[in-house]
């Protein structure tokens, strides 16, 4: 099965500081990155997304750098807040299918 | 515009029984995934519906099936529900069609537990 591997499993960040998050994929057919946050209790959220004709997106405090020839991809938090304190899954697909394969999860806790 | 639409948000069924879980897309979305999500597998995908057809399968048995019907709401169906089916079961609609890769967005699950 094809995977994504997504790391760390926990981070620990203060407020305002930068939160990194990484992820690799081993299908080169893959060219659909997003990335999801999801709170307890409440189902994944889209936070952000990339195609691999570019190397970085940027929406409001998030960025997604990505680095077709690694394979790899990641999500980075500026001004990291508490109330950014979820658990963020990165997840891959290619054109032909719909479906997501996701990164196991990294449980972000943010530190006032 | 309302979002994906799961019901009920918590089941407890006992190990043999069947179950039935309910998805409603948001409206204008055709296509219709169901990931299960459980601490040790995280998210895998089960199926995915579009224009009342499985486009893709994952790779889970038999006693896992689906259907969507005409207004694009989809069903799931667990049948001799096993200790291990014990997961949030996730639902996600996109716009679908012949484009790839269309944001999808998801419900916030059913709980099921099996006892």
């Amino acid at each position: 099965q094809q995977q994504v591997k997504q790391s760390p499993q926990s981070l620990i960040v203060q407020k305002g500081g930068i939160s990194i998050i990484n992820c690799a994929y081993e299908n080169t057919a893959f060219d659909y990155f997003p990335w999801y946050q999801q709170f307890p209790g409440k189902g994944p959220a889209l936070l952000i997304a990339i195609r691999p004709d570019v190397s970085e997106k940027k929406e409001g405090r998030f960025t997604i750098s990505f680095n077709k020839s690694a394979k790899q991809f990641s999500l980075h938090i500026m001004d990291s807040q508490p109330g950014d304190s979820a658990t963020y899954f990165c997840a891959a697909s290619n054109s032909g299918y719909s479906t997501l394969t996701f990164g196991k999860g990294t449980m972000l806790l943010v530190s006032p | 515009k309302a979002g994906v639409t799961q019901t009920p948000r918590y089941l407890i069924k006992t190990r043999g029984q069947q179950v039935t879980l309910s998805c409603s897309p948001i409206s204008g979305h055709r296509s219709v995934s169901w990931y299960q999500q459980t601490p040790g597998q995280g998210l895998q995908f089960l199926f995915e519906y579009f224009s009342e057809t499985q486009r893709n399968k994952g790779n889970f048995p038999g006693r896992f099936s689906g259907r969507q019907f005409s207004n694009s709401r989809s069903e799931m169906n667990v049948s001799t529900l096993e200790l291990g089916d014990s997961a949030l079961y996730l639902c996600a609609s996109s716009l679908g069609g012949l484009v790839g890769n269309q944001p999808q967005h998801f419900g916030d699950g059913t709980r099921l537990s099996i006892l």
